[in-house]
């Protein structure tokens, strides 16, 4: 089965605190890719990150980082500093090499309160 | 700038009525997909295509139809058997199918709802 779960279904932080939103996937598959989009009230999702599955190197971009672990299929996201403008659900998702699809976590909702 | 443009934002439909949600890109993207949005839940895969006049249902393709007559349009039509079409649609493209391993580019969605 492939699956992603995001058990975090809402969390609230007061801004500038460090938040880190879990990701947690499935799949039989050796070579995959994941993903992490913003999806603003303005309602487009956003692209943040992309991960194959060969690449376990952690990423920092700005106040953006993940964590990417194979050992026990996460790849959490971390945002640090937060601010009022990263208030939007945050979705993960699981792409099998030679699919078609997307296979999409439930998605997050952060509210960064100021 | 290059994007995917959805209309109408929001759309209202009436028991028994088929309605036809646009979705048009100008990235000069290969591939095409329809998601939808339900509260609570992920995206779900509707349709896609790959290349003009070629789609392939996805995983909840019953009460809707496509067409891909050009490059950048790939309009969805929710027909009357769609039982419960109240929901947030978005439209995606990506460079080829897998190009989609780069990730999508989805457009801002439309938001239906049956009255």
């Amino acid at each position: 089965a492939q699956k992603v779960t995001q058990a975090q279904t809402e969390i609230s932080v007061v801004e500038k605190e460090d938040v880190t939103l879990d990701c947690v996937y499935e799949t039989r598959d050796t070579t995959y890719y994941l993903f992490w989009y913003k999806q603003p009230p303005s309602g487009e999702l956003v692209f943040l990150i992309r991960r194959n599955s060969f690449d376990e190197q952690n990423e920092i971009s700005g106040r953006y980082s993940w964590n990417f672990q194979k050992s026990t299929s996460s790849f959490n996201f971390t945002i640090t500093a937060s601010q009022v403008v990263d208030s939007a659900v945050y979705f993960c998702a699981l792409r099998p090499s030679g699919t078609y699809k997307y296979i999409f976590g439930t998605g997050t909702r952060l509210k960064v309160l100021a | 700038d290059g994007g995917i443009t959805q209309s109408p934002k929001y759309l209202f439909r009436k028991e028994g009525q088929n309605v036809t949600l646009s979705c048009e890109q100008n990235l000069n993207h290969d591939a095409m997909y329809w998601y939808r949005q339900d509260p609570g839940q992920g995206l779900r895969l509707i349709y896609y295509s790959q290349i003009v006049n070629d789609f392939q249902k996805g995983d909840i393709a019953e009460g809707y139809s496509v067409s891909r007559e050009k490059k950048e349009s790939f309009p969805l039509t929710v027909t009357s058997a769609q039982k419960n079409p109240t929901a947030f649609y978005l439209c995606a493209s990506s460079i080829t199918r897998t190009g989609a391993n780069y990730g999508y580019t989805f457009g801002s969605g439309t938001r239906l709802t049956v009255v």
